[in-house]
């Protein structure tokens, strides 16, 4: 069964400072990745995903993933991040042609000024 | 386009009492649906899943019960709530490659 690393709980952050979340995960077979994101009280939001193709995704707010096969990792990075960024982020995997989704622990950004 | 619809939003339930929390979508068929709970600190935790009426599949034992009685139509019971039945309870459906999420309920447990 596949199983989500994320490495850190917690990420305290200056605004306009770089981010990056790292995710590691394991399985056998070819996998879908995605990054969500969700702010207090809400659901999960999709920040972007990894299907198949280039292996550099990126999101319309800035966002950024690298599929890395040989390292089973999909890091998210971002350049420079705003206060609004300030949520929780969780990386998922799920295997082509299964139907669970399995998700790792969460890590929190915190941007402060 | 696609909703998904969960409810309420919040509960407060005493011990012993029973669950029903309720998850609908609306403009696709024949969905793959989800119960996920989560707990601070520990990330979504897979319940339940279904890929059709009736069929559902329990992921962890727990205190807690699944049902599909229509298509598009999903829903969380217990017969008698527990303390660590507390938590956050997401509502989810696939189309194969992402996942759509409800709003979720913060259910806690007196």
């Amino acid at each position: 069964a596949q199983s989500v690393t994320q490495l850190d709980s917690q990420v305290p952050v200056f605004e306009e400072a770089p981010v990056e979340l790292r995710c590691n995960y394991s399985s056998s077979v070819s996998v879908y990745l995605f990054w969500y994101v969700q702010y207090p009280n809400q659901g999960l939001q999709l920040l972007l995903k990894y299907l198949s193709g280039s292996t550099l995704v990126k999101s319309i707010n800035g966002f950024e993933a690298e599929f890395n096969k040989s390292q089973t990792s999909f890091h998210l990075r971002k350049p420079s991040v705003h206060i609004s960024d300030t949520a929780e982020y969780f990386c998922a995997v799920r295997v082509v042609n299964d139907y669970k989704l399995s998700f790792g622990a969460g890590t929190t950004v915190t941007v402060r000024a | 386009s696609q909703t998904i619809h969960q409810w309420p939003a919040t509960l407060v339930q005493p011990v012993g009492s029973p669950l029903s929390l309720e998850c609908t979508v609306e403009g696709t068929s024949n969905p793959n649906l989800y119960w996920y709970r989560q707990a601070a600190g520990r990330g979504l935790q897979l319940l339940f899943y279904s890929v059709g009426i009736g069929q559902i599949s329990s992921e962890v034992p727990q205190n807690l019960s699944a049902s599909r009685p229509q298509d598009r139509q999903f829903i969380l019971s217990s017969k008698k709530l527990l303390l660590s039945d507390s938590g956050f309870y997401l509502c989810a459906w696939t189309d194969y490659t992402e996942a759509f999420f409800g709003q979720g309920t913060r259910l806690t447990v007196v």
